[in-house]
């Protein structure tokens, strides 16, 4: 498996409260994603970045911000966490972009539980 | 970006029997990936097509990339309990690739 690390696994977190996840690679991979995962949706992608500093905004970003300050490193943070965003979130990184037809690596998955 | 459409969502198969799943686009597709998520796991990497017509065999795994560019398949033969698990194709061609929403295979031995 690629060397990428998300934190936390899990989370349950209340409505209102901010929420950070912490993606982390080791393979100094240049593009790097954030999906979510519902059942009956997929994988639907809320923010990518192209480098660091250089971030774009998927499908779903709404309600969504995220960071990339360093190369192995990508932040998603929840402003204010809504129960419609309780989800399973994946971190992915690919060496250039995927839809050129290089392999995405997924993370393991961070659960995030709002209340 | 580009939609595509998989089908079915889920597929509940005996075990031995085959298994099919199908991912349509109306527009060309330069590439197509395949990835396999076990229950509870995260999607991997099985492989991926780019031309016509290409044809590529993994074990009991057959993965096929219409003439036209415009679909995709893959197919298991003789489906095993390690089968299970959800199957995503990846859609290349533009800038970030588009998943299907997956197809959930159910093995019942």
């Amino acid at each position: 498996d690629a060397g990428i690390t998300q934190s936390p696994r899990h989370k349950v977190t209340e409505t209102g409260t901010p929420v950070t996840l912490r993606c982390h690679q080791t393979e100094n991979h240049r593009y790097m994603y954030w999906y979510r995962q519902d059942p009956g949706h997929g994988l639907r992608l809320i923010h990518y970045s192209y480098g660091v500093k250089d971030t774009d905004k998927g499908e779903v970003s709404d309600g969504y911000s995220v960071s990339r300050s360093k190369t192995e490193d990508f932040l998603l943070t929840l402003e204010s966490a809504t129960s419609s965003q309780t989800s399973v979130y994946f971190c992915a990184i690919s060496e250039s972009y995927g839809g050129a037809g290089n392999t995405i690596y997924f993370g393991e998955g961070s659960w995030l539980t709002v209340v | 970006g580009q939609q595509v459409m998989q089908i079915p969502q889920y597929q509940h198969v005996q075990e031995g029997e085959d298994f099919t799943t199908y991912c349509n686009s109306s527009t060309t597709l330069s590439n197509i990936q395949w990835y396999k998520q076990r229950p509870g796991g995260h999607p991997v990497f099985l492989i991926q097509l780019v031309k016509s017509g290409e044809v590529k065999k993994q074990k009991r795994l057959t993965f096929q990339f219409g003439e036209a560019k415009k679909n995709s398949s893959l197919h298991i033969t003789a489906t095993q309990t390690t089968d299970v698990g959800t199957y995503f194709c990846a859609a290349g061609g533009s800038y970030i690739p588009t998943f299907g929403r997956g197809t959930s295979l159910i093995v019942h031995p």
